[in-house]
């Protein structure tokens, strides 16, 4: 059963502190995608990256930076976080060509106070 | 460009009773269209996808879409809903970069 597995389903964190969310596949898959979810604004894109080491911002990356090292494991994080940072983070992961569904993790919902 | 536009943001249903959740896109390549169910507290998962041929799309838990060219619609449907059915629904152009706002379907006992 393929799986997309996140560190924290829950996290609350404090306005300035550095955060790491950290997500990991078990597919073999070279697209790694970080999501926000927001009422009324559906899933919007931070970054993604299509192989190790490469990163692309997506529609949102303000306040965001990504690591990937290695094929499985595709990390988000919050340089100083502030309270607009709230919200639910979604991981997903996929082949490359965008005629491939994309697996999702459970997501991270972060409060950030 | 792509953009994928979800009509109604909240659809309340009585159980067993049809359902479709609509959605639009632009694109002036082709497109592959996705449908995704998120259930509360959980991520995302596929629903059905439209690749080519056939325009009507059977997916899991007896949904179906329709891909319409030239109203560039891909509307979900189902006939008969259950009260598990309730959750939220994400229509998707060429999976990764194009979601919709999202439709929450609440089914009514």
């Amino acid at each position: 059963d393929v799986k997309v597995t996140q560190s924290s389903r829950y996290l609350v964190k404090r306005t300035g502190e550095k955060v790491f969310l950290e997500c990991v596949q078990d597919m073999d898959h070279e697209n790694m995608f970080w999501y926000r979810q927001d009422p009324g604004l559906g899933l919007r894109l931070i970054y993604f990256s299509y192989d190790v080491k490469m990163k692309e911002k997506g529609d949102i990356p303000e306040g965001y930076s990504v690591s990937r090292e290695k094929k499985e494991r595709f990390s988000l994080i919050l340089e100083s976080a502030s309270t607009n940072q709230t919200s639910m983070y979604l991981c997903a992961s996929n082949p490359p060509g965008g005629a491939y569904e994309q697996y999702f993790g459970p997501g991270t919902r972060l409060t950030v106070t | 460009a792509q953009s994928v536009t979800q009509l109604d943001s909240q659809v309340p249903v009585f159980e067993e009773a049809p359902v479709e959740l609509r959605c639009n896109y632009s694109s002036s390549v082709s497109v592959y269209l996705f449908w995704y169910v998120q259930y509360p507290n959980q991520g995302l998962q596929l629903l059905l996808k439209y690749l080519s041929g056939s325009t009507l799309v059977k997916g899991i838990n007896g949904f179906e879409a329709e891909f319409n060219k030239s109203q560039t619609s891909f509307h979900l449907r189902k006939p008969s809903v259950h009260i598990s059915d309730t959750a939220e629904y994400f229509c998707a152009v060429r999976s990764q970069f194009y979601f919709g706002t999202g439709t929450s379907l609440t089914v009514i006992p």
